[in-house]
Order: structure tokens, then C-alpha cells, then sequence
């Protein structure tokens, strides 16, 4: 059983540019959630997508954006990228269904934006 | 910003020895969650917690939802070498599936 995987695990990107990070959830799991992990820092909630829409947001600007397709899986998008964007990006996936399922995380994005 | 006081930021212990590091809020959550992540991956849950006073152990670990529902502690008893890593406790609220992190704790153990 596949757990969340995310793509890609490193990139590199020049400041002003735009990226996407892509999250496929865990097997059974419809909900996914994006996290921004700064060094040496906890996690922050960005946003989390719920039946292709949108659910709850996080304190981000709207150069933050998301989307997730029918088959559960989420991409992130950023865009006119800072260098205050370089962090370690996680996507972590739970069930909508189930009040007692928590969310298991994939390993992360490292984003270093330059 | 994190809404999560988490302490203390960092412990240096000796294999064999028991830890405690606890978490604090200004506000309420209704869950409390206890991960551990090691270098380049993601935070992997280690306890559960749901209800205000709820002691959860699992192995030699053990946290308590506090009965406030502002804090909660986590346990390590007899540290191992691989044990080492960072600790952050999450708390979870009425206002959704979203997670509030503190700033973790880095356990470092020496064998």
C-alpha cells in the first residue's frame, strides 16, 4: 500500500518564477492537505482540497494556489516566487468520511527558490 | 505565526534515560496529535489524543491530552539511539481538519 508520494523532492527555481508540486494521497484517502515547512521550523497549513474544491485555507497570499482532479490527487502552485518561499513543502492526505483518520504526510518538496 | 509553545526547543540525553517535552496553547484544540520527523522526510504520527485528559501510550511512549485542552505533554521512556530526531505536537480544532504545529523539540541521544 502506497503512502503519500510527492514530486518532485528537490527543485530549484529563480526568484519571479513559477512552480508546481504535485501530491498523489494515500490509498483510500480523498482529502489533502499542503504544508510549508520553513528550517528549523514547524509545519504551517497552507490549504486543503476536499472534493476538487477548496475547504479551509491558511494565512498564505493568493500567489498560493491549488487544485485537486477527481482521482484525489493535488497539485500546489506557486507563483512570482520570493525567497522567503524556499521550504520544505509537505502534502499530507486523511479521509473526509472518517472523523478518525489522521493525516499521513509524504516526504516533502524541498523548494530553493535563488 | 504558530500558535504552539513547544518545550524545550532542543534536549541532548543519554541513552537509557527518560524525556518529557510538552506543548502549550492559547487556545483550545479538541485534538492533540504527537509526530516525529527524521532528516528529509515527513512527519510521522506516534499518538493521538481526543478527549481532555486522555493518557495514550504507545510503546514506550506516552502523551496526555491536558485538561484545559490547552496542553499536552509527551513521554519517552528508556531513550534509544533511535530516537533521535524532532518532536512537534499538533493541535486540531472545531474550525476544521486544518493542524496547528508547534516548533518542535530535536531529541539527540548519546549511546
Amino acid at each position: 500500500d502506497a503512502g503519500v508520494t510527492q514530486s518532485p523532492t528537490h527543485l530549484i527555481k529563480t526568484r519571479g518564477q513559477q512552480v508546481t508540486l504535485r501530491c498523489s494521497p494515500k490509498s483510500g484517502h480523498d482529502t489533502v492537505s499542503w504544508y510549508q515547512q520553513a528550517l528549523g521550523q514547524g509545519p504551517q497549513f497552507i490549504f486543503q482540497y476536499y472534493e476538487e474544491e477548496e475547504r479551509q485555507r491558511g494565512n498564505f497570499p493568493d500567489r498560493f494556489s491549488g487544485h485537486q482532479f477527481p482521482n484525489y490527487s493535488s497539485e500546489l502552485n506557486v507563483n512570482a516566487l520570493l525567497l522567503g518561499d524556499s521550504a520544505l513543502y509537505l502534502c499530507a492526505s486523511s479521509s473526509g468520511q472518517r472523523m478518525d483518520t489522521e493525516a499521513f504526510f509524504g516526504q516533502g518538496t524541498r523548494l530553493t527558490v535563488v | 505565526g504558530q500558535q504552539l509553545n513547544q518545550s524545550p526547543q532542543s534536549m541532548f540525553i543519554q541513552e537509557g534515560e527518560d524525556v518529557s517535552m510538552n506543548c502549550t496553547s492559547s487556545s483550545i484544540f479538541n485534538t492533540w496529535l504527537w509526530y516525529k520527523q527524521d532528516p528529509g522526510e515527513g512527519p510521522v504520527l506516534l499518538i493521538a489524543l481526543y478527549k481532555a485528559g486522555e493518557l495514550t501510550s504507545n510503546g514506550r511512549l506516552t502523551a496526555q491530552f491536558g485538561i484545559t485542552r490547552k496542553d499536552s505533554f509527551l513521554n519517552i521512556s528508556a531513550s534509544i539511539p533511535s530516537d533521535v530526531g524532532i518532536y512537534f505536537c499538533a493541535g486540531r480544532n472545531n474550525a476544521g481538519n486544518m493542524l496547528t504545529f508547534g516548533g518542535g523539540t530535536r531529541l539527540m541521544v548519546k549511546p
